[in-house]
């Protein structure tokens, strides 16, 4: 069972690059999730998806953007990549409870 | 302003110690989900409660949810290795994403 997957695992940008994560869940599951993890500091929800076609933000959707086309992708879309944004980034999914996570991409600005 | 307060932040252990983590917040929550999240993984669900006063137990784990719904704790009895990792606690409302706790770093030492 695939669940969750993410895209790339890992990745190291130059400030200003722009670059996009992947996130595709093959559990048909209408809610996904994009959080931030920073040490000491927990998930922080980045943007968040009802169903296709439908997003909203999250606490901390500044530097980021969103899209979902399709029940079973939900990309995130870094347009000018600064060191703050240098973290951990969790995508997950779910239709009722629980969320199912998927393995992080970790994303270094240089 | 965090929603979720978790202590310790940090905790540990010898193995066969018990400990006992705390989630606490002001807020009312209809339900309270534990995660345990491995380094270069997402976070796994261990449990959701959802009425107030209910105690669950998974094996040597004890997750209890206050009576008002807003506090709960995840006492570990017997503490081994294998339950070193990243513990976190969410709450949920409806309609609304989950809202996480900063975590709390167990390492149980043999």
């Amino acid at each position: 069972n695939a669940g969750v997957t993410q895209t790339p695992k890992f990745r190291i940008l130059k400030i200003g690059q722009s670059m996009t994560l992947q996130c595709t869940q093959d559990m048909n599951h209408n809610y996904m999730y994009w959080y931030r993890q920073d040490p000491g500091m927990g998930l922080k929800l980045i943007y968040y998806s009802v169903g296709a076609g439908i997003t909203d933000k999250g606490e901390v959707p500044n530097g980021y953007n969103v899209s979902r086309s399709t029940t079973e992708d939900f990309p995130l879309r870094l347009e000018l990549a600064a060191p703050s944004q240098t973290s951990v980034y969790f995508c997950a999914s779910r239709r009722e409870q629980p969320q199912h996570f998927g393995d992080g991409t970790r994303l270094s600005i240089l | 302003t965090q929603l979720l307060e978790q202590s310790p932040q940090f905790l540990s252990i010898q193995e066969g110690e018990n400990l006992t983590v705390y989630c606490n917040s002001s807020s009312v929550f209809s339900s309270l989900q534990w995660y345990r999240q491995e380094p270069g993984e997402g976070p796994v669900l261990l449990v959701t409660v959802v009425t107030g006063g209910e105690v669950k137990k998974l094996k040597r784990l004890t997750f209890q949810f206050g009576d008002a719904r807003k506090d709960s704790s995840l006492h570990i009895t017997a503490a081994q290795p294998g339950d070193t990792g990243l513990y976190l606690c969410a709450g949920g409302r409806a309609g609304t994403a989950l809202i996480f706790g900063k975590g709390t770093t167990l390492s149980v030492s043999s």
